[in-house]
């Protein structure tokens, strides 16, 4: 069974910086493309961020651009996600997201991140 | 970037009776030399994490029960849920995973009539 437990989460003032992380087991995790998806409070699904197998190829949302960056250690089955210069707007629970190739077969429980002063 | 728009926004179903949710692409997300739709559907529930149910447009998860079917291709998509049960309460999402950034839909929810 793959499970996926992210931590990291926090209330954290405009401007301010997080990281995110998320531990993966049950699966081949060099193996696996991984997501970060948010879901703002009472909105729908936004996806964030993915990472390839081996860490070279990165795509973003253009709103988190320049702001969070996302990497993961092989070695120790872990995803990451700095955010940076963080908005109202990043207040979201977070989850991380594994799959073969761009499809999201397994989620983790999420963790959630307030933005506010 | 590729919009995906759903519709209805919301339905409420009784037991037993059939729930159809749409979604569109802006761009055709079928990929002719493989007849492969790049299209995902999800269901969540309040508390949980999304689940996936369907994916290349048509193919269900290991474990979803036979009763969601996706359909459709290139920029139509369709998710019908054949025999509401109770527990299929929840706001259904398409999402594209033809390009970056993947995108989802707006969400549905289903609700019992």
């Amino acid at each position: 069974e793959v499970q996926l437990a992210e931590s990291g989460g926090d209330l954290v003032q405009p401007g301010g910086s997080l990281r995110l992380s998320c531990i993966a087991s049950g699966l081949t995790f060099s193996n696996n493309w991984m997501q970060w998806v948010r879901q703002a409070p009472g909105k729908g699904l936004e996806w964030v961020a993915n990472i390839g197998q081996d860490g070279s190829q990165k795509n973003y949302v253009d709103s988190v651009k320049g702001r969070f960056t996302i990497s993961r250690d092989n070695a120790k089955n872990s995803l990451f996600l700095q955010m940076n210069s963080l908005r109202g707007e990043d207040t979201a629970v977070y989850y991380c997201a594994a799959g073969s190739g761009w499809i999201i077969d397994d989620w983790g429980q999420g963790t959630r991140v307030t933005v506010s002063s | 970037d590729i919009v995906m728009t759903q519709s209805p926004d919301s339905l409420a179903v009784s037991l037993g009776e059939r729930a159809t949710i749409n979604c569109e692409s802006s761009q055709n997300i079928l990929k002719s030399s493989s007849n492969q739709n790049y299209l995902a559907w999800f269901q969540h529930k309040p508390g949980q994490p999304p689940k996936l149910l369907i994916s290349w447009a048509s193919t269900r998860a290991s474990g979803v029960p036979d009763r969601f079917r996706g359909s459709g291709s290139g920029t139509h998509f369709t998710l019908t849920i054949a025999s509401l049960q109770a527990e299929d309460v929840a706001v259904y999402y398409c999402q594209q995973y033809w390009s970056a950034p993947l995108t989802f839909g707006g969400g549905t929810k289903v609700e019992i009539k």
